[in-house]
């Protein structure tokens, strides 16, 4: 039962354009999400993230938008940079205080320059 | 996600050997989280530790598989006997006391991978 799902794999844009990656759930009472973003080896590092009594958050070339009613979030990237290549978790907060996440399975963006 | 420390970060053991991964969680974390992520899949919900406390293991193979945080040293997920499906990238996460409730977040580690020969 996969409660977050990121339906797109793999994500190819041209540097400077927006990159826009997707993220769908089906459990109401999540009240959490976060954005991770993975190098190949490494762990996932945080991006940012969005409680659910707000819509949008911002921070710098990153922005989450949260649609409670159709339980959508997404993250917009711009101007995509090459850096930004990698692959993007979004997660869940499963139970709220805990801290305990549910996972995507990721999306690969690649930014071409 | 500095801070988070995991090791060993390479493993290799072979079949029906044991292996004991550690994590020391960020300076001032008192929660540690374990992750597996399966090649070609996401990251999988393992267990969730404080200190001498498992308060969720509802992701954790019912056997072979144990966690612990002690009140001194680094969090251990041990896997007994270990079999071929056991490799994998292990990840360790911390954070401090509500996380996601807050504003605080959690932060992981730089994995461990598993080659269970």
């Amino acid at each position: 039962d996969q409660q977050v799902k990121q339906n797109s794999p793999s994500l190819s844009v041209q540097e400077g354009r927006i990159s826009i990656l997707n993220c769908d759930y089906t459990n109401s009472m999540f009240d959490y999400f976060l954005w991770y973003k993975k190098y190949p080896a490494e762990g996932p590092t945080f991006l940012i993230s969005i409680s659910s009594i707000k819509d949008k958050n911002e921070d710098g070339r990153f922005t989450v938008f949260l649609n409670k009613s159709a339980k959508h979030l997404s993250l917009h990237i711009v101007p995509s940079q090459p850096g930004d290549s990698a692959v993007y978790f979004c997660a869940a907060v499963g139970s709220s205080n805990t801290g305990k996440l549910i996972f995507g399975q990721g999306t690969t963006l690649q930014v071409k320059p | 996600n500095a801070g988070v420390m995991q090791n060993p970060r390479h493993l290799v053991r072979r079949r029906g050997q044991e292996a004991r991964l550690r994590c020391s969680p960020m300076k001032g974390h008192s929660h540690v989280y374990w992750y597996r992520q399966l090649p070609e899949e996401g990251l999988k919900f393992m267990v969730y530790l404080q200190k001498e406390n498992i308060i969720d293991e509802s992701g954790m193979p019912k056997e072979r598989f144990s966690a612990e945080f002690p009140k001194e040293g680094p969090s251990i997920l041990r896997i007994q006997q270990v079999v071929r499906g056991d490799s994998a990238a292990y990840f360790c996460a911390s954070s401090p006391p509500n996380a996601g409730a807050d504003g605080n977040t959690i932060y992981f580690g730089e994995g461990s991978w598993l080659t269970v020969v």
